[in-house]
């Protein structure tokens, strides 16, 4: 199956610094990428998503790329605010016929003032 | 349009008794997935269901778990006999079917197995 390992495990950033997370994957068929941000005792919420027919896409202060061939890919959040400081997991998935979700295992992000 | 709803959000049992947990996916959704959290660890998939199917419950322990999606009502996952250690927080996502991938999660149902 599946295997996601993600980095790091805690991050402490300066508010208004960038944050960055990445992740590695090891089935080379997986093609479907999301990343949820996780407050203390809330939802996972989705906050961006990446197809294997696109290399890097934007949302504001957040971007994801994604390097098929090394299997890996990478959350990149800029000009970090208070309210960033959350755990972000990162997953993967194969769209076709295979819907679940492997997770990392989280990175909590602390945004310091 | 609600979004997924889980109940109860809290459940506390001794060991011995049985949990229920029950999902409704948001309008329009026909798939339904469920999660474990253990305290700060990541989500670990257990079973994936569509009505009144389930395809994939891989991830789900061979004794005491069961789930079922059934043709009018929420999902529900039934773990009988409880233990300590399955002392979690459990999460439904539900999406809407082929093609559509993003799975929507639900606010979780925090069991405390005493």
């Amino acid at each position: 199956g599946e295997n996601v390992e993600q980095h790091p495990s805690t991050l402490s950033v300066q508010e208004g610094d960038s944050a960055v997370i990445k992740c590695t994957y090891s089935d080379s068929a997986s093609n479907y990428f999301p990343w949820y941000k996780q407050e203390l005792g809330k939802r996972p919420q989705l906050i961006i998503d990446i197809r294997s027919n696109v290399g890097e896409k934007k949302d504001q202060r957040i971007a994801v790329t994604l390097n098929k061939t090394a299997k890996h890919f990478s959350l990149h959040i800029t000009e970090t605010q208070p309210e960033d400081s959350a755990v972000y997991f990162c997953a993967a998935t194969k769209v076709t016929g295979d819907y679940k979700l492997s997770f990392g295992a989280g990175t909590t992000v602390t945004v310091r003032a | 349009n609600a979004g997924v709803m889980q109940n109860p959000r809290h459940l506390v049992r001794r060991r011995g008794q049985e949990a229920r947990l029950r999902c409704s996916p948001m309008k329009g959704h026909s798939h339904v997935y469920w999660y474990r959290q253990l305290p700060e660890e990541g989500l670990k998939f257990m079973v994936y269901l569509q009505k009144e199917n389930i395809i994939d419950e891989s991830g789900m322990p061979k004794e005491r778990f069961s789930a079922e999606f059934p043709k009018e009502g929420p999902s529900i996952l039934r773990i009988q006999q409880v233990v300590r250690g399955d002392s979690a927080a459990y999460f439904c996502a539900s999406s809407p079917g082929l093609a559509t991938d993003t799975q929507y999660f639900g606010p979780g149902t925090r069991l405390t197995v005493l």
